[in-house]
């Protein structure tokens, strides 16, 4: 079945590093691909999103591009900061399973001052 | 985006009894909303899939009769755990999606379940 995996946690930054967090994925279709993130005791908020291969996704800073042939979709940003802590989910959804998501395990994420 | 509301946020009970957790999408109408869980820094689990006006779809080992789900209007869905344990603490989550064409997600704040 389909399947999401990413690097494992926890990863600690000083502010201001360069944030990469490996995603790769197993999907029988064409799925679109996701990463959410979660603050501390919240639910999740979609950070970016990209639907088809070769698509970038942006938001606040972070970006990830779906690599078909690769079936990956790392997220990476440039400069972290101080209020980017939290956990990272990578998650797929293929069009014919009724919009539901599967999710990677989660890369916690802190960035130390 | 779309704006769900999920209550209570957090909820404590007594092992034995049933809890009701809400899920409303506020400005749209949701034909389908999705019940995850997630224990202690781990993933988010589908449970079920919740269809407007007809029974939901649970995912393979989780037990329906333990897990009520209701789906009665276009904005509304309920989880209810039903004598719950101790083994039942997680963390419930709702998504909805607002059309079938739409891949995008919204989930609710989540609530926190403690049974003691």
């Amino acid at each position: 079945g389909d399947s999401v995996t990413q690097m494992e946690g926890p990863v600690t930054l000083s502010e201001e590093a360069f944030l990469t967090i490996n995603c790769t994925y197993t999907a029988t279709g064409y799925p679109s691909l996701f990463w959410y993130v979660q603050y501390p005791g919240e639910g999740l908020q979609l950070l970016l999103k990209a639907t088809k291969a070769d698509d970038k996704g942006s938001n606040k800073g972070f970006e990830a591009t779906y690599r078909k042939e690769t079936t990956s979709f790392h997220l990476e940003k440039g400069s972290v900061q101080v209020s980017d802590s939290a956990v990272y989910f990578c998650a797929l959804m293929e069009e014919n399973q009724g919009g539901k998501l599967i999710f990677g395990q989660g890369t916690e994420l802190s960035v130390k001052p | 985006g779309a704006v769900v509301s999920q209550h209570p946020s957090w909820v404590i009970c007594k092992s034995g009894t049933s809890v009701k957790i809400e899920c409303r999408s506020l400005d749209f109408q949701a034909t389908t909303m999705f019940w995850y869980r997630q224990f202690p820094k781990q993933s988010l689990m589908l449970m079920a899939t919740s269809n407007e006006g007809s029974k939901a779809t649970y995912e393979q080992g989780v037990e329906k009769d333990k897990f009520l789900i209701n789906h009665a209007s276009l904005t509304l869905s309920t989880l209810t755990v039903t004598s719950a344990h101790p083994e039942d603490s997680s963390f419930y989550i709702c998504s909805v999606r607002t059309g079938i064409m739409n891949t995008e997600a919204f989930f609710g704040q989540g609530t926190r379940l403690t049974v003691v």
